[in-house]
């Protein structure tokens, strides 16, 4: 079955120091996989995407995310966080059984302390 | 291109009225989504459309809900007698499919509250 997992509820760190969220995936085809940011009461805002290429993709914000073929992994990172950051984040990957819709992780509640 | 546009933002019903819900998507988009999201949750998948065929519809999904794309623009959500159990986040996402995994784009959600 296909699936994504977030293995972390929440996250937390200081300003300015370097953030990972964590996602990892299980796909029957190639891995096309998403990440989104959500900030409170409003929609999903896209960050990046990894189709093909390149392993390091960068998003916007200053984000950016490794994909890692061997562990299924496709983690969200950043260098130097900001408070603005302070976010729930979301990990997607494409459902090549259900006509090209998006397996969603649970979330990653991001906590940015100054 | 002013995003995908949700109205009402906020919503706040009786229980066993009936609500309807409104998405504009991007202009171009040929599909549009709807998603349910409960708090501290991942969006939940309730059906989408290309152009104005409504392809594929959760089996989570009651009959309660329908929804329609009449002209292959915008959408609605219809939720007939409503339940407690509903209340949530309505959220819409458009896309450009056929052209390179184009990500999905969201409105900003419904957010529906039954007493």
């Amino acid at each position: 079955a296909q699936s994504v997992a977030q293995p972390e509820d929440q996250v937390n760190v200081a300003e300015g120091n370097p953030l990972t969220v964590k996602c990892t995936y299980s796909v029957s085809g190639n891995p096309y996989l998403f990440w989104y940011v959500q900030y409170p009461n409003r929609g999903l805002q896209f960050l990046l995407k990894y189709i093909t290429g390149d392993n390091l993709v960068k998003g916007s914000y200053g984000f950016e995310a490794e994909f890692n073929k061997s562990q299924t992994s496709f983690h969200l990172k950043k260098p130097s966080a900001l408070v603005s950051d302070s976010a729930l984040y979301f990990c997607a990957v494409r459902d090549w059984d259900s006509n090209y819709q998006l397996i969603w992780g649970a979330g990653t509640k991001l906590i940015i302390k100054p | 291109d002013t995003g995908v546009s949700q109205n009402p933002r906020h919503k706040i019903t009786k229980r066993g009225q009936n609500v309807t819900f409104r998405c504009d998507p991007i202009s171009e988009h040929n599909r549009l989504y709807w998603y349910r999201q409960t708090l501290g949750q991942g969006p939940e998948f309730l059906t989408y459309f290309q152009n104005e065929a409504q392809l594929e519809k959760s089996r989570l999904l009651s009959d309660r809900f329908s929804a329609e794309r009449p002209k292959g623009s915008f959408s609605t959500l219809e939720i007939q007698r409503t339940e407690q159990g509903d209340s949530a986040m309505y959220l819409c996402a458009s896309s450009l499919e056929g052209v390179s995994n184009q990500p999905q784009h969201f409105g900003d959600g419904t957010r529906l509250s039954i007493l």
